[in-house]
């Protein structure tokens, strides 16, 4: 069966600090890769989607980065946070059809 | 064009009610429509999805109702039960290609006991 993973859980980085967020995915072979970021009490807003290696295309000009340096890993990354980038971030995986599943997420706090 | 629109944004129902959530969307391209439900902390999980040719899709107490004319489907929920408080967000996508999900803003049910 099919797994996605996500770290870490939750953090907390000061404002200016880097980023780095990581998503693999298990159980499948070339799956779409995406990145989702909920504000809080808020819907999910696609940030970046990836349709194979080193293949990332960007929903919206932001502060963040994506990358694909193998068929089933996705970073997300940042070089200085901002206080707008805090939120719970989520990688989801897709196969052929219009099936999204999600990772766990993970909670990001910039102070 | 690409928006889905999703009402309540909150919801209040007591146990054993039937909850409501209705969607609305523009683009006729949409061929999918997925309803997720998210708990507190936890990624959203894949409920229940339907296609615009079928007017309804029904999953043990979960139904999914299609109107393709009006362009709106709904979910609801019979029997609520304390365990189905969580959000819930409708979607729509056009099959293919990058399968861009479009979410709705979700709404955010409780079931009292």
């Amino acid at each position: 069966s099919q797994t996605i993973h996500q770290w870490p859980a939750t953090l907390v980085q000061p404002v200016g600090s880097p980023l780095s967020l990581e998503c693999t995915v298990e159980g499948t072979s070339n799956p779409n890769l995406y990145w989702y970021r909920q504000a809080a009490g808020r819907g999910l807003q696609l940030l970046f989607y990836s349709v194979g290696i080193g293949q990332i295309s960007s929903e919206v000009p932001q502060n963040l980065s994506a990358s694909r340096p193998q068929d089933r890993q996705f970073i997300l990354s940042s070089k200085k946070l901002l206080l707008s980038d805090s939120g719970f971030y989520l990688c989801a995986w897709s196969v052929s059809d219009s099936l999204k599943f999600f990772g766990p997420g993970t909670r990001l706090t910039v102070l | 064009q690409q928006q889905v629109k999703q009402s309540p944004q909150s919801l209040i129902v007591q146990k054993g009610g039937i909850s409501i959530i209705n969607c609305a969307y523009e683009n006729t391209a949409f061929d999918y429509f997925p309803w997720y439900q998210q708990f507190p902390g936890k990624g959203p999980a894949l409920l229940i999805a339907i296609r615009p040719d079928v007017s309804e899709k029904k999953e043990g107490r979960f139904t999914i109702s299609f109107n393709k004319s009006a362009k709106q489907f709904s979910l609801h929920i019979m029997d609520s039960q304390p365990g189905d408080s969580a959000t819930y967000f409708c979607a729509a996508v056009i099959s293919g290609g990058y399968n861009k999900l479009i979410f709705g803003a979700g709404t955010r049910l409780a079931v009292h006991p």
